[in-house]
Formats: C-alpha cells, structure tokens, sequence
C-alpha cells in the first residue's frame, strides 16, 4: 500500500507568513496527488487536485508543486481563515491514502 | 446547491452492526462513483472504499482495514449511497463522512457533514 507522510505534523504561524507543507509518496503517484483543508467540526474542503490544479473558489495564495513522491502546499500569505488542519491524498492506487495531516496554529 | 446529507450513527456494542445512509441532492447521483471515509476523534482522515456508477456495474473497493466487514452500495433512484458495518470492532469509532468523486478523479469534492459512530460496551 502507498503511505502518504506529511511533514511537519504542525506549525505555528502569523498571519501574513508563507507557510509550507510537505506531503511525500511511499511509492510513485504520477501526478495523482490532491489537497484538503479542514476546519475544528467541519467536512473537509478540497483545495487542490492534480498537484496543482485549484478547485473553484479556492484563493490564489494556495498553490500546489511536485511530481512523483514529492509534494508541497505553500501558502504564500497566511490569512486569519487559513488556520486548519491540511491533508494530502493520493488518487492513483488502491487502497487509496491521506496523510497524517498537518495542523496550522496561529503564532 | 449540492448537499450530502449522512444519518444512521449511533452507539452500537463491539460485534455488533450499523448501517450508515447519505442521500444526495443537487447533483445527478447516479453518474459519479461515491466514497466513504472517516475519521476516529482526534485522528487523521481515513479513506474506507468506493463503489462505481453503473456503467461501471457498481463495482467496490475497500480499505482493509474493513474489508470483509463493511459493504458500500447505492439505490440510484432514491439518489442514496449506503454503508452497512459489520462486525465492529472498538477502533471503528469515528465520524463517518459520505464523499463524492471529483469527475474522471479519484479526489472528494463534496462532502456531507459526518455522522458519528460509537462502538462500546
């Protein structure tokens, strides 16, 4: 099965910093890597897919990079909404997988 | 507006069964395949299976952490996806989400609001 690490597991933040999060692959995933934010008693929200791909309504300061087993969500600005938890997923293998998730704190 | 509404939750003692419902609404459910997950208090989200359309014959896959306990299916006509749990064990506690699958990807676009299961004596 494909394990999916994120590193780090939180990290605390002000706003208006860049934040990144790193997500990597046990094995290799093409380009079938997707983004969650979750909110404290809500549904997660799919950020991005594809690596890179924004899913509709999503801000521009979410971005997405990698390719293979490597991946990053950055942030570029922090906004007072942004505070969450964030999961990656891989779409190409079965079991399909999330990672651990990482926890954004205000600073 | 597309809502995915779960119920079914409660507590249940260890060996014993539930059987979860998310009715669809605002989307023609019968296109896209269909997905549970979950997420135990405090824990990460976990992805338990899929089942397809019927083009796709309705075909499922399961996380193995389930398999063989847990079965997905789905009633087209009443826009309704299922998820009957057998044999729970203690660590299947969690809040229960039904998910959607983004079009031609395996990635959850919409999601309903969870229903909590318990499992204990």
């Amino acid at each position: 099965d494909v394990q999916m690490t994120q590193s780090p597991s939180s990290v605390s933040a002000s706003v208006g910093d860049r934040v990144t999060i790193t997500c990597r692959a046990s094995e290799g995933i093409a380009t079938s890597l997707a983004w969650y934010q979750q909110k404290p008693g809500e549904a997660p929200k799919l950020l991005i897919y594809d690596i890179s791909t924004l899913q509709s309504g999503v801000p521009l300061r979410f971005s997405g990079t990698g390719s293979g087993t490597d991946f990053t969500l950055t942030i570029s600005s922090l906004h007072p909404e942004d505070f969450a938890t964030y999961y990656c997923q891989q779409g190409e293998i079965y079991p399909l997988a999330l990672g651990g998730g990482t926890k954004v704190e205000i600073k | 507006e597309v809502q995915l509404v779960e119920s079914g939750g409660g507590l249940v003692q260890p060996g014993g069964s539930l059987r979860l419902s998310c009715v669809v609404s605002g989307l023609t459910f019968s296109d896209h395949y269909m997905d549970w997950l979950r997420q135990a208090p405090g824990k990460g989200l976990e992805w338990v299976g899929r089942i397809r359309e019927k083009t796709n014959s309705y075909t499922t896959e399961y996380a193995a952490s389930v398999k063989g306990r847990f079965s997905i299916s789905r009633d087209d006509s009443k826009s309704s996806l299922y998820l009957q749990m057998n044999s729970l064990k203690t660590e299947d506690t969690a809040v229960y989400y039904c998910a959607r699958d983004h079009p031609g990807k395996a990635y959850f676009d919409y999601w309903g609001q969870g229903t909590l299961v318990t499992v204990s004596s």
